[in-house]
């Protein structure tokens, strides 16, 4: 059985620092997603992962992949309000008939003036 | 995001209540999938459907019943839930593996 693991759960943190969210994973996967989701609100997808190595950076976050340690990580560069949200991982195992994913607990980041 | 819709927002429903959700998706996605989303629990995958076919039912208590009239269409059927089906149930749609798009959720309440 998959089993992916988020953490730190809950992550307070103070403006314009830098922090990073793990991600580990349980066996191979075919990609790995990243949604933030604000509450009463739907997820909303912020990076998708493909290959060993792969970086992608958008704004203040970037993400990372190494599937040789099934870890990724989301790291916040000088962090602002607007980035309080609950981050999700979730690894995708692709069968022909779409893809299964497995979610993450999701990290609660508060960011404080 | 307006790609993947869900009715209703909102659902208070008694334990031996009917009531059906609804999802629709506007992006020619041949896939769609069922959610749910419990306080404190990771988001769990409960069906698929590729083409009209269910392909996948996460092990699911038979009070919830979905149906696939067509690739655009997804409906959550529910009968004599229990309080602890109280959650907010997530639509999604994919062109086959591709990336899944959320709809906005119906947050369901069984009192």
């Amino acid at each position: 059985e998959l089993k992916v693991e988020q953490n730190p759960l809950f992550l307070s943190m103070q403006e314009g620092k830098n922090y990073t969210i793990y991600c580990n994973y349980s066996t191979t996967s075919d990609r790995l997603y990243w949604y933030r989701q604000d509450p009463g609100k739907s997820l909303e997808s912020l990076f998708v992962l493909l290959s060993n190595g792969a970086v992608k950076q958008e704004g203040r976050l970037m993400a990372s992949l190494d599937t040789k340690a099934r870890l990724s990580t989301l790291h916040i560069t000088a962090a602002v309000h607007d980035l309080s949200a609950t981050y999700f991982c979730a690894v995708d195992i692709v069968k022909t008939s779409g893809s299964r994913l497995t979610f993450g607990e999701g990290t609660q980041l508060t960011v404080n003036p | 995001e307006t790609g993947v819709t869900q009715t209703p927002r909102h659902l208070v429903m008694g334990m031996t209540n009917k009531k059906s959700l609804k999802c629709e998706q506007h992006l020619g996605h041949n896939a769609m999938y069922w959610y749910k989303q419990s306080a404190k629990k990771p988001l769990e995958l409960m069906f698929v459907y590729n083409f009209k076919e269910q392909t996948e039912n996460n092990s699911v208590p038979s009070r919830f019943s979905p149906e696939c009239p067509n690739s655009s269409h997804l409906f959550l059927h529910l009968h004599t839930l229990q309080p602890e089906d109280s959650a907010l149930y997530l639509c999604a749609s994919s062109q086959d593996y591709r990336r899944q798009y959320f709809g906005p959720g119906t947050r369901l309440t069984v009192t």
